[in-house]
């Protein structure tokens, strides 16, 4: 089966950059869609289709996906970004949906 | 605007059903815009899909769940069910009902549902 590989953790400073990877065989090959999800709310779709931001999200967060990396970048990192993010795919040869086990950001 | 609400029993004992109801306001489940699915989210854990369903084909479920998953549609009450059989204390989650196109990118998720399975 599919498996996507994300960092328990990550922690930057306020106003730095984070950068939260996900990692699967050939992934660059795949859609990859990134979810925030604050403590006790719903998961917020922040990046469709590799690089896509839905309406408003901001320019802040950006997505990147090649090879067996994606990746979701967050610019000049702010306090209300501190969440959880998850990436995921469709797993098109057996038709399920696969998400990786999700990054706690920490905004120090 | 599509909003979506999850219901259900928030508790259910051991070996026996588990059913949601996600009802759908904003737009018409029959419409072909979206792909109806399910995903949960055991406390402290990340998030893991469930299945889902078009308005037309069969459902697609998560294969750890197959055996004991359905999920349907019922285009006259704009609703769409969970039933997971056999519930076990593993089943204990948050379960979200979210409207997603068909690689899985949706805006539209209800609030949740806690479900706890416990005798």
């Amino acid at each position: 089966s599919y498996a996507l590989t994300q960092p328990p953790s990550v922690s930057v400073a306020p106003g730095e950059t984070a950068r939260m990877t996900c990692g699967g065989n050939n992934i660059g090959s795949k859609s990859v869609h990134w979810y925030q999800q604050r403590p006790g709310q719903a998961p917020l779709l922040v990046i469709s289709y590799d690089s896509d931001r839905p309406s408003g999200i901001p320019e802040r967060f950006s997505g990147s996906n090649s090879g067996n990396t994606a990746t979701l970048t967050i610019s000049g990192v702010e306090a209300g970004d501190e969440a959880d993010y998850y990436c995921h795919v469709w797993e098109s040869s057996s038709d399920y949906l696969v998400f990786g086990g999700g990054t706690k950001l920490t905004v120090l | 605007q599509v909003q979506l609400q999850e219901s259900g029993p928030g508790l259910v004992r051991p070996s026996q059903t588990l059913t949601l109801t996600c009802t759908v306001s904003g737009g018409s489940i029959g419409s072909g815009t979206y792909y109806w699915s399910w995903i949960r989210q055991p406390a402290g854990k990340g998030l893991e899909w469930v299945g889902r369903i078009y308005t037309s084909g069969s459902p697609n479920y998560n294969p750890s769940l197959k055996s004991r998953v359905t999920i349907q549609l019922d285009t006259s009450k704009n609703q769409f069910s969970l039933k997971l059989t056999s519930v076990i204390a593993a089943d204990t989650a948050v379960y979200y009902c979210a409207g997603m196109d068909y690689y899985g990118s949706g805006t539209h998720w209800g609030q949740g549902a806690q479900v706890t399975v416990s005798s």
